[in-house]
């Protein structure tokens, strides 16, 4: 019953090819995200939508395309991989009502680009 | 726009010793703020939040963190440090209506036996 979960797990890569990382969340919450640590542990946000709507779209490359389905799922897919791609990529999902505003996080895919 | 310095990248104490770690942050607005514990490999797990009720905010594993407006701080402290305390800790903010986190960029904890 993992509330936040990510395939993969790990992912490697070549340059050029084109991959996506998954992400699903059983919480009920509304708002879902994806962040960029790279290898020195610097967290960063990338994308949000709530409600399958994009709200925040961080200066992205645009190889890099998050698609919500629905309220529960967030994906995202990466054209052409580059080596400064290899990241780990954690999903993040929250309500936007209430006084919570606590963000849950998955288990993170390490994105290695060879 | 937001952001989080933590202070020391770094931080080693013995088992049973003081742990603080130091979280300065900046907001135009009143800031919502957390702190994060990151396990070797693993997601990102909540320890506690601050959202405006009570300035002293207790969380899990024994952490606490106190609030003060006066100095933009949101230290997080523990009273005795125990091996299985060490990992990377993450500072963060929010705001009402961006709701994504600006992130500290840790502290790794270390505790000596």
């Amino acid at each position: 019953d993992t509330a936040v979960s990510q395939t993969p797990k790990y992912l490697v890569t070549q340059m050029g090819n084109d991959k996506s990382i998954k992400c699903e969340q059983n919480l009920g919450h509304d708002t879902m995200y994806w962040y960029k640590q790279d290898s020195k542990k610097f967290l960063k946000i990338m994308f949000s939508y709530n409600n399958k709507e994009l709200i925040i779209n961080e200066t992205v490359p645009n190889r890099f395309s998050p698609k919500s389905p629905d309220k529960a799922h967030l994906n995202l897919h990466i054209n052409s991989l580059e080596l400064g791609d290899s990241a780990v990529y954690f999903c993040a999902s929250s309500l936007t009502k209430g006084a919570s505003y606590e963000q849950y996080f998955g288990p993170g895919t390490r994105l290695t680009v060879t | 726009a937001q952001s989080v310095t933590q202070l020391g990248s770094h931080v080693s104490v013995s088992e049973g010793a003081l742990v603080l770690l130091r979280c300065n942050y900046s907001s135009s607005v009143p800031p919502y703020l957390f702190w994060y514990v990151q396990y070797p490999n693993q997601g990102l797990q909540l320890l506690l939040k601050y959202t405006s009720a009570a300035t002293l905010v207790k969380g899990i594993n024994g952490f606490e963190a106190e609030f003060k407006k006066s100095e933009t701080s949101f230290h997080l402290t523990k009273p005795s440090a125990h091996m299985s305390d060490a990992a990377e800790y993450f500072c963060a903010v929010s705001v009402s209506g961006r709701r994504a986190l600006t992130f500290g960029s840790g502290t790794r904890l270390q505790v000596q036996p």
